[in-house]
């Protein structure tokens, strides 16, 4: 139930394409779904979040779809770029635990 | 610019020859964690602070330890490294429990165990 699957494993797409990432969560007290962008060597850093009660959230060209019914949730890359290219995690949280729940993360490689 | 840093970037033991990583913070966050990613892993909760409160994950092996002597500071220590703890070790912040879906990392510290 504190688990969050992520597919796919990793992902290849063309320059300007649009790669999407999908979650899926049991545990439906968690609260806050945060993505997570780690560069090779690097820590992860926080890169868009979301809540339960909105079902999109965009930051640039980063969008969260949020299916609060299906317990899913995906985010999308809009005109993506090679400097995109990275591991992505998504995760989830609760107000009564103070930890995250990591995916199992995506490879991203964008192509020119 | 307030941030997560970690030291030394990369760290070489021997098995069995204890090691202590370091981590400070000047974002004056009150939670700290520390967290072990092994490749193409997601980061795994080793342990964290809310203050001074320790708070351990259940599967931590005792081999594990941490101090945080104030706000800025964190150690792990790894009493007898083996060549399975061989990773990454991240160290993050919070402003505080409630907030622990932000967590601000600092850019690792890479352990060979030889």
């Amino acid at each position: 139930q504190q688990q969050v699957k992520q597919s796919p494993q990793s992902l290849i797409v063309q320059k300007g394409g649009i790669p999407i990432i999908n979650c899926a969560y049991e545990n439906t007290a968690f609260d806050y779904f945060p993505w997570y962008q780690q560069f090779p060597g690097k820590g992860p850093a926080l890169l868009i979040a979301i809540r339960p009660d909105v079902s999109e959230k965009k930051e640039g060209r980063f969008t969260i779809s949020f299916n609060k019914s299906a317990k899913q949730f995906s985010l999308h890359i809009m005109d993506s770029q090679p400097g995109d290219s990275a591991t992505y995690f998504c995760a989830a949280s609760t107000r009564s635990t103070d930890k995250l729940i990591f995916g199992t993360g995506t490879r991203l490689q964008v192509f020119p | 610019d307030a941030m997560v840093i970690q030291n030394p970037r990369y760290q070489v033991t021997q098995f069995g020859k204890p090691v202590t990583l370091s981590c400070s913070q000047t974002l004056n966050h009150n939670v700290m964690y520390w967290y072990q990613q092994k490749s193409s892993q997601a980061p795994k909760l080793l342990f964290h602070y809310y203050d001074k409160d320790f708070n351990n994950e259940a599967d931590t092996p005792d081999n594990f330890q941490s101090r945080r002597p104030n706000t800025s500071f964190c150690f792990l220590d790894i009493r007898s490294p083996g060549l399975g703890d061989a990773a990454m070790y991240l160290c993050a912040t919070s402003r505080d429990p409630t907030e622990q879906y932000e967590q601000y990392f600092g850019p690792g510290t890479r352990l060979t165990v030889t």
